[in-house]
């Protein structure tokens, strides 16, 4: 039972580049998110998902894209990576997207964007 | 507005003394309260939840948390700290009309001296 997968876990870009964070959970998990952590800030929702083909802004979705194409997968693109997007990155997963529904984390992606 | 308040950024405590870290949170519907911890290098476990009922909630770990309406408070304790709980704690409120997301503090960070 892997939970909610995250890779890679260290990446570092230059300016301008892009990439994607990958985010796979295999508990059937209707919703799915991504948070950014930055020390002193605690966790600050990106976009999230409440299933297939249904994704949404969170608080700081500017310079990310996110696509749910299956139940399982919920990528981060990152399409010009700019010094302030560096962070820890963490997928989070629930059975359903209520606030009242337990997070699933994944073990997080540190991304430094020189 | 919403809001969660964690007073503490950091707190040393020695090991096998008691521990209560503090939250206080605004929220304007019925609370759902969530305390999680982080470990270093890793992603967000929850400790305990608080829905509705008997008001001191158990968690793992041998933590337990008070919720308190009239202070809008939902603190963390632990009678004896062991030097394996030195990690970061995190409180979050949410509800059953809070459109997915959570509102978290911005955490912190115990300190286990031996």
């Amino acid at each position: 039972n892997a939970g909610v997968t995250q890779t890679p876990k260290f990446q570092v870009l230059k300016t301008g580049q892009s990439m994607t964070l990958q985010c796979a959970q295999d508990m059937n998990h209707e919703y799915m998110s991504w948070y950014r952590q930055d020390p002193g800030m605690g966790l600050r929702l990106i976009h999230y998902s409440v299933g297939a083909g249904i994704t949404d802004q969170g608080e700081v979705p500017n310079g990310y894209n996110v696509s749910r194409s299956t139940t399982e997968d919920f990528p981060l693109r990152l399409l010009s990576a700019a010094p302030s997007q560096t962070s820890v990155y963490f997928c989070a997963s629930s059975l359903q997207g209520t606030g009242a529904n337990v997070l699933t984390f994944g073990a997080g992606s540190r991304l430094t964007v020189l | 507005a919403q809001s969660v308040t964690q007073p503490d950024i950091h707190i040393t405590v020695s090991e096998g003394a008691s521990l209560e870290l503090r939250c206080n949170y605004s929220y304007g519907a019925t609370p759902y309260l969530f305390w999680y911890v982080q470990s270093p290098g890793q992603g967000l476990q929850l400790l305990l939840k608080y829905f509705s009922g008997d008001t001191l909630v158990q968690g793992i770990k041998g933590f337990e948390a008070e919720f308190k309406r009239s202070q809008s408070s939902f603190n963390l304790r632990k009678p004896s700290v062991h030097w394996s709980d030195a990690a970061e704690y995190f409180c979050a409120v949410g509800g059953m009309d809070s459109n997915y997301q959570l509102i978290w503090g911005a955490g912190t960070k115990l300190i286990i001296k031996p």
